[in-house]
């Protein structure tokens, strides 16, 4: 049984960068799968942020594409997200999720970030 | 990219049968298949409940079935149930190799 845990601060100050990690278990983070960050600001719809796979390669949504860098660490079988510039619009709930063959199942429970001084 | 675009509110009986329609382009719905659709709870991470545009994931019921026609893909869940009331969204790959999702369904159980 696959499972993915988001973990990082929840709290970052306005133009600081936020930083979230995905710990996966049942998994490697080596596999022929994709691993993607979405995020639901409260009381909002969800959105897309991006993906990134073993290879190096990534997609972001061109929304955050200045902003955001995704990366993998294989040591410790997990993957990163880094929103930079952040304001108090990027105060959302952050999921991470693990696709392949086009489909996303997000396994996380969700971590909360506020954006505030 | 816009978000893909959903009624949104559908309500139903116990019993009846809904459909949630998602709305998008050729560059997305329209030009490929690969619509998701998840249900989410309140507090709890969206849930996989058809994939493929049509195909459901091991362990989620029967009652859930996915469709699509053109640029507009459709999710109905049959016999609603108590347990179905939460929020529903699509999701899409697009031609610019990014997903979209739609703007969210609530659906109510009268």
């Amino acid at each position: 049984q696959v499972q993915l845990q988001e973990s990082g601060p929840g709290l970052v100050k306005p133009s600081g960068t936020l930083s979230l990690t995905c710990v996966v278990s049942g998994d490697s983070i080596t596999s022929d799968n994709w691993w993607s960050w979405v995020r639901q600001p409260p009381g909002k719809r969800l959105e897309w942020i991006g993906e990134t796979y073993h290879s190096g390669i990534t997609n972001y949504n061109p929304s955050f594409k200045s902003r955001v860098t995704m990366s993998l660490d294989e040591s410790k079988n997990e993957f990163s997200l880094r929103l930079s510039s952040v304001t108090a619009a990027d105060t959302a709930v952050y999921y991470c999720g693990r696709g392949s063959d086009y489909v996303y199942d997000y396994r996380g429970q969700g971590t909360l970030v506020t954006v505030s001084s | 990219q816009s978000a893909l675009t959903q009624p949104a509110s559908v309500s139903g009986s116990p019993g009846q049968s809904i459909t949630i329609s998602c709305t998008g382009a050729s560059s997305d719905i329209g030009g490929y298949n690969y619509v998701s659709w998840y249900q989410q709870h309140p507090g709890k991470a969206p849930k996989l409940v058809i994939y493929g545009v049509s195909n459901r994931p091991s362990g989620v019921s029967n009652r859930f079935s996915g469709s699509k026609s053109g640029s507009t893909a459709s999710l109905t869940i049959s016999g609603l149930q108590a347990e179905d009331e939460a929020d529903y969204y699509c999701c899409s790959y697009t031609s610019t190799t990014i997903y979209v999702f739609g703007t969210g369904t609530e659906v109510t159980v009268l």
